[in-house]
């Protein structure tokens, strides 16, 4: 267990609908990655969010967005959804600041069908 | 842009044999970091190995090891006296110090073994 949390594991819905993925970084992290594993394009970075603020953006579609509150939870929202937005996200933690070696502990993921 | 290449979709390996994944990456950054992570069928995500880019030593943890080769850029896996809970898929990734310290993941390789 690497303290992360994701809620919730599996999430099924239709397209066109708007979804929203939790994640709650272990205890004493400030940095909130999303990670996107799909079978098109792989596992790939998709934003970051340290203490409440934007920190870097990868691969993110305009119709993604996501947030960090006060308490570091962060979500992801998902909107217009599409087939092609069926994957598994991955939400990662770790101390943050700038230091290289800081390790990135995973959750479990959300499973996003969408039928 | 830098990118990681993991040239095996597939790998297979007999139980207590040793196999050697590989992965290449491309970079103009000269501090970085290198991983290997594995995914089992949970689809967890974990860490198995790290090496920082300044140190010629290779990394081991148990039955794992790296062969890192800076100049060529390529970080290769050993696993020894695989065991049949080895099998997962396996995923090269790299991380260097921009804003964000995020990973970027090779393609992955699957390996299975053989009992």
């Amino acid at each position: 267990d690497s303290g992360v949390t994701q809620t919730p594991k599996h999430l099924i819905t239709a397209t066109g609908q708007r979804v929203t993925l939790r994640c709650s970084p272990r205890s004493g992290d400030l940095s909130v990655y999303w990670y996107q594993q799909s079978l098109d394009q792989g596992l790939q970075f998709l934003i970051q969010y340290y203490n409440g603020e934007e920190r870097a953006k990868g691969n993110i579609l305009e119709r993604f967005s996501a947030q960090q509150f006060p308490d570091l939870h962060s979500e992801l929202n998902l909107s217009s959804l599409e087939l092609g937005d069926s994957a598994l996200y991955f939400c990662a933690s770790s101390v943050g600041g700038t230091a290289l070696n800081n390790e990135q502990f995973f959750g479990p993921g959300t499973r996003l069908t969408v039928l | 842009a830098q990118t990681v290449t993991q040239s095996q979709p597939e790998m297979s390996v007999q139980e207590a044999e040793t196999v050697t994944l590989s992965c290449t990456y491309d970079t103009s950054e000269s501090d970085y970091y290198l991983f290997w992570y594995k995914q089992p069928p949970s689809r967890q995500m974990i860490l198995v190995i790290r090496q920082e880019a300044y140190k010629q030593q290779n990394a081991t943890e148990n039955r794992f090891s790296v062969n890192f080769q800076k100049a060529a850029k390529s970080f290769s896996l050993k696993i020894s006296d695989s065991q049949l809970g080895d099998a997962a898929m396996y995923f090269c990734a790299y991380k260097y110090n921009n804003a964000g310290n995020m990973l970027t993941f090779g393609g992955g390789t699957r390996l299975m073994v053989k009992p």
